[in-house]
């Protein structure tokens, strides 16, 4: 059974810094892309990023608007992803869910996890 | 980036009727490789959108058959043949031709 868990959400300051995992199973991780999504309160869904596999080139992109303060990085041996984020601002307020990226299908995301809370306020 | 636009944003349908969602792109979903990257997702309160039909027209495992895909180009719809309770919550439709990913706004379906 294919499973994404992410955790490492919670109530952060401006400016300062978070990172979130995902940890996943039942599929072959090294192999697969991952995106994440970020989905503020009431509102509809946003592409944060992507990291494909480093068996088809390790390509890592980013919304323009998480450019140059979010990271995205993976641990094959231990089917983890993870989003640092920093220099947080109060519009990144959301629920971040990372995916998976099936073969075939230009690494589109097909199973998600259940999502981590970030709260960005003073 | 591609717009997605949907329509209708809200939907209310008495169970057992059909029900029909529009996504439009601002360019073509069809890919090099002969496959239209436009996929279906379904999210309920407080969960995690679900995947329904991908590469526009084909149901993911466990989809009921009663969820259609169809479409080409920069048009295509999602139907429901029956509706049924458990089909209430909050449609997308997402493009995945190029990065960034984008969605439309999202349709919320009503199950009366």
């Amino acid at each position: 059974e294919v499973r994404l868990e992410e955790s490492g959400g919670g109530l952060i300051g401006p400016g300062r810094s978070l990172r979130l995992s995902c940890r996943t199973s039942g599929f072959a991780f090294g192999e697969s892309a991952l995106t994440w999504f970020r989905q503020a309160p009431g509102q509809g869904l946003q592409w944060v990023g992507f990291i494909g596999s480093k068996t088809f080139g390790g390509t890592i992109e980013y919304a323009a608007s998480v450019r140059g303060r979010f990271t995205l990085s993976r641990n094959d041996s231990g089917s983890v992803a993870y989003l640092q984020m920093s220099s947080l601002k109060t519009e990144d307020t959301a629920v971040y869910f990372c995916s998976r990226g099936y073969r075939g299908g230009r690494a589109s995301p097909d199973y998600w996890g259940q999502g981590a809370l970030v709260t960005v306020s003073s | 980036d591609i717009v997605m636009t949907q329509t209708p944003l809200s939907l209310s349908v008495t169970p057992g009727q059909p029900a029909s969602i529009s996504c439009k792109s601002s360019q073509s979903l069809l890919y090099s490789d002969a496959k239209t990257y436009l996929y279906w997702y379904l999210q309920k309160p407080g969960q995690a959108p679900k995947l329904l039909i991908y590469e526009a027209s084909s149901r993911f495992s466990g989809v009921p058959n009663r969820f259609g895909g169809s479409g080409s180009g920069t048009d295509f719809t999602l139907k429901i043949g029956r509706v049924e309770a458990e089909d209430a919550g909050v449609y997308y439709c997402m493009q995945s031709v190029e990065r960034p990913y984008t969605f439309g706004q999202g349709t919320r379906l009503e199950v009366k």
